[in-house]
């Protein structure tokens, strides 16, 4: 069964601070992976899907990367914002399904 | 924003009674999904859809019945809801590739169900 971790489970950082949030799983034959952020009391949005034979995609301030072989991704924000305070998950795919991180809470401090 | 839809978007009901959840998507989107998101366990699938009629169940099925008589609508049925299946439940949607595979996911605004 594939598992998915986040560490940390919680981060609070200043704001302007360039920041890293992990993410690791278990079964490598995975379809792709996906990160996505979730604010308190709504859905999710999707911030970045990684295809499993891409190894980084990048979105504005967002660059995630893909490690396959070991099972690790990570999730890099540059130039926080307290705006950017949120829960993200990351979910990797395999059989049509998502198996989802507990996530990471970030609170940029203004 | 995919155009994905729930409703309703609070439901309170009490033990024993049938509830139906509905989500409508715009985006023509081959597949669909429930989820359910609860403190301390994520977000874990209930059921899937990968066209109309066909569905399979996903890691927490037992309780949970669904339906998908159009690509647009998919239903999520508690047949006799009890205190466990209180949860925010989310739907989501995504197309496909020519082999089967799925590409992003998007979700929808998530339910809130209380069961008294």
């Amino acid at each position: 069964k594939q598992e998915v971790t986040q560490i940390p489970a919680a981060l609070s950082v200043p704001e302007g601070e360039n920041l890293v949030l992990n993410c690791s799983f278990t079964d490598s034959a995975i379809y792709n992976l996906q990160w996505f952020r979730q604010d308190p009391g709504k859905g999710l949005t999707s911030l970045l899907l990684i295809q499993s034979s891409q190894r980084e995609q990048t979105s504005g301030r967002l660059n995630a990367s893909l490690d396959k072989s070991s099972g690790r991704s990570t999730l890099y924000i540059a130039a926080s914002q307290p705006g950017d305070s949120a829960t993200y998950l990351c979910a990797v795919m395999r059989a049509r399904q998502l198996t989802f991180g507990s996530g990471t809470q970030l609170t940029v401090l203004p | 924003d995919a155009g994905i839809t729930q409703s309703p978007r609070h439901k309170v009901t009490e033990t024993g009674t049938p509830v139906t959840l509905r989500c409508h998507q715009t985006e023509n989107h081959r597949y669909m999904y429930w989820y359910r998101q609860d403190p301390g366990h994520g977000l874990r699938l209930i059921h899937y859809s990968y066209g109309v009629k066909d569905t399979d169940k996903g890691e927490v099925s037992d309780g949970y019945s669904v339906s998908r008589s159009k690509t647009e609508d998919f239903l999520l049925t508690l047949e006799s809801a009890t205190s466990s299946q209180t949860s925010v439940y989310f739907c989501a949607i995504s197309e496909s590739s020519s082999g089967g595979q799925t590409y992003e996911q998007y979700f929808g605004p998530g339910t809130r169900l209380t069961v008294t």
